[in-house]
């Protein structure tokens, strides 16, 4: 079946550094979904991606969706401790498939 | 609150029992889905409902089962529990059959503890 792949898996960086993490998969989507997850909560939904060659940004949120539309990425520019939780990304199939997560920690 | 409600928040309970799992999906949304999240693991489709009618299927196993009832809500069974099932679940909801135009509104899930 369709799968996803995320990297990194997990990433320690400084407060006020810019993050990028990136999705891949052996499939082609139309739609690539960005969610974040904080401890303990369902994941949200930050950025939505439907035309490859897309481009879209959610305050310091960038997400960009891969020309060939097997992959997508999303960079986060002067990370705050907030930021920290598990970012996933999610293609649609018959239903949608989710990443394994990019696991981010903010080091103050 | 993203309008997706589950409940219990927390569950714990032996192996061998049985629980179900409730989950009230976002107004106006027809589609239900469950998903299971084991420790620092990925989200696992479990199944989908669309209006009262299974839509799809994922890893679910076959001593869980799910419904989809009149007024939308749903709800996961879960029995002879074991260890293992100890996990995250989640219930999403969205407008549309697919979910592709809006993607899913996850509800904050129901931590289910098998002991």
């Amino acid at each position: 079946g369709q799968q996803l792949n995320q990297s990194p898996q997990s990433m320690f960086i400084q407060e006020g550094e810019d993050v990028s993490m990136n999705c891949t998969s052996s499939s082609i989507f139309n739609t690539w979904l960005w969610y974040k997850q904080d401890p303990g909560e369902g994941p949200v939904l930050l950025i939505a991606l439907y035309k490859a060659g897309e481009l879209t940004s959610n305050g310091r949120l960038t997400a960009q969706f891969g020309i060939t539309r097997k992959d997508s990425f999303l960079n986060i520019s002067a990370s705050i401790p907030s930021d920290v939780g598990i970012y996933f990304c999610a293609g649609d199939g018959q239903n949608f498939v989710f990443g394994p997560g990019t696991r981010l920690s903010v080091l103050p | 609150d993203s309008g997706v409600t589950q409940t219990p928040k927390h569950l714990i309970t032996a192996t061998g029992q049985r629980v179900t799992l409730r989950c009230s999906p976002r107004s106006g949304d027809l589609s239900v889905y469950w998903y299971q999240q084991s420790l620092d693991q990925g989200l696992q489709f479990l199944i989908q409902y669309y209006n009262g009618e299974e839509r799809a299927k994922g890893n679910i196993l076959e001593r869980f089962s799910a419904q989809q009832f009149p007024d939308l809500h749903s709800e996961l069974n879960l029995s002879s529990l074991e260890l293992g099932d100890s996990a995250l679940y989640f219930c999403a909801s969205s407008v549309a059959f697919t979910g592709t135009d809006y993607g899913y509104t996850f509800g904050s899930g129901t931590r289910l503890t098998v002991v």
